[in-house]
């Protein structure tokens, strides 16, 4: 069974550019959920969807959406990009179900010059 | 407030020696915990999980933990520490239902041939 995937792996913007990152969950898979990891604030929840809804949202700017499609893929964008959006950005896949299984990703690393 | 606290920064252990990793949690509802590892350019992958039970649970790779609900603790333990096992290892809590976790900020474990 092929695991979560993300693209691109790496990613250099500038300023004020946007950007759309991509994962496609493990096939069955319908939760979705992203989180930011940085050096200073560590891992920190972004949202969650799961059955093209999103069930769950963390404590992010508007300049932060996403949204899933009909085969579970989801996509995340930051538009107005800042030097502190800088970071790795994982995702996480699972089935939805009350084990809470959820298998990451290896990431987007994203540099904003 | 909801957080996770993980005190140690950084540990190092030598092979073969035992291992404990520290994590606190404040949290309001019934918690669920999990503890991850993260090894370099990769996602992160659970150990294990806890949710109500037995409060000794057993996770991958020789890993367990301990839920103590009296000092809000999560501590993971391994006995022998192999070198494969230097990673940064998080602490997370969430609730049932959701997969808004909070994450710690990790302790990376540096193992001494």
């Amino acid at each position: 069974k092929a695991g979560v995937t993300q693209t691109p792996r790496y990613l250099i913007k500038t300023r004020g550019q946007q950007v759309t990152l991509s994962c496609s969950p493990i096939s069955g898979h319908r939760s979705v959920s992203w989180y930011q990891q940085t050096p200073g604030q560590g891992l920190q929840f972004l949202f969650e969807y799961f059955s093209e809804t999103q069930r769950n949202k963390g404590n992010f700017p508007g300049r932060f959406s996403g949204r899933q499609f009909s085969n579970s893929r989801s996509e995340m964008n930051v538009s107005t990009l800042e030097l502190g959006d800088s970071a790795l950005y994982l995702c996480a896949s699972s089935s939805g179900a009350e084990n809470h299984e959820q298998y990451f990703g290896p990431g987007t690393r994203l540099t904003v010059t | 407030a909801q957080s996770v606290t993980q005190p140690d920064i950084h540990i190092t252990v030598s092979e073969g020696a035992s291992l404990e990793l520290r994590c606190n949690y404040s949290y309001g509802a019934t918690p669920y915990l999990f503890w991850y590892v993260q090894s370099p350019g990769q996602g992160l992958q659970l150990l294990l999980k806890y949710f109500s039970g037995d409060t000794l649970v057993q996770g991958i790779k020789g890993f367990e933990a301990e839920f103590k609900r009296s000092q809000s603790s999560f501590n993971l333990r391994k006995p022998s520490v192999h070198w494969s096992d230097a990673a940064e290892y998080f602490c997370a809590v969430g609730a049932a239902g959701t997969y808004k976790y909070i994450f710690g900020t990790g302790t990376r474990l540096k193992v001494l041939a």
